[in-house]
């Protein structure tokens, strides 16, 4: 079956650097996706990564490895803002995209 | 980049009556379009994918008679709760992809919540 593993809840002080991880098992691989929801909000898009190594994008980056089944969403410079829930989502063989159940991430002061 | 609405943002009904949720894209022409919900505190769960002009493809364990979804055009989709129960009360979002678009991503619709009493 199609799985994609990611943490349920992090921790993080503001300010400091958080590092989400998301690994999948699907069949086909054709692009993995990180967005952003904040609570009773839609989903926003943050990154895409289909080729291995790292995507930086400000204060967000995404990294691939497609041979371990991996990739990371590196957040810097923590903001309150911050605190949301991460999706990773994996797109399969078919264009299916397959949702990981998503990292609830807690910013403190 | 590309604007997915719907409409309504939030909506309260009886039970037994029906709902329809509409979802357009402003700017651009989304020839797929896909139905989530979403429990409080639980990660999204497909429903639907609709191409414009043909029936939708349903998730396994979706009822399609109570959930009927219609894309008829390259702009809109509509998703009808017929006969809403109040364990249908859900979040509601839609999203939306198009050929202009790299890398298939999905627009999504700011969602709908919807309350059956």
């Amino acid at each position: 079956g199609q799985n994609i593993d990611q943490p349920t809840e992090m921790t993080a002080t503001e300010g400091a650097i958080v590092q989400i991880n998301c690994t999948y098992q699907t069949s086909g691989f054709n692009g993995l996706f990180w967005y952003q929801q904040h609570a009773g909000e839609a989903p926003t898009f943050l990154s895409y990564n289909v080729l291995d190594g790292l995507e930086e994008k400000g204060r967000f980056s995404s990294f691939l490895s497609r041979s371990k089944g991996y990739s990371y969403l590196l957040l810097k410079e923590l903001q309150m803002k911050d605190s949301a829930s991460y999706l990773c989502a994996v797109t399969d063989s078919n264009y299916q995209l397959i949702w990981g159940a998503g990292t609830k991430l807690i910013i403190k002061p | 980049g590309a604007v997915v609405s719907q409409h309504p943002s939030w909506v309260i009904c009886k039970s037994g009556t029906s709902v329809k949720i509409e979802c357009r894209s402003l700017d651009f022409q989304a020839t797929t379009m896909f139905w989530y919900r979403q429990f409080p505190k639980q990660s999204l769960m497909l429903m639907a994918t609709s191409n414009e002009g043909s029936k939708a493809t349903y998730e396994q364990g979706v009822e399609k008679d109570k959930f009927l979804i219609n894309h008829a055009s390259l702009t809109l989709s509509t998703l009808t709760v017929t006969s809403a129960h109040p364990e249908d009360s859900s979040f509601y979002i839609c999203s939306a992809s198009g050929l202009s678009y790299d890398y298939n991503e999905q627009f999504f619709g700011p969602g709908t919540r919807l309350t059956v009493l």
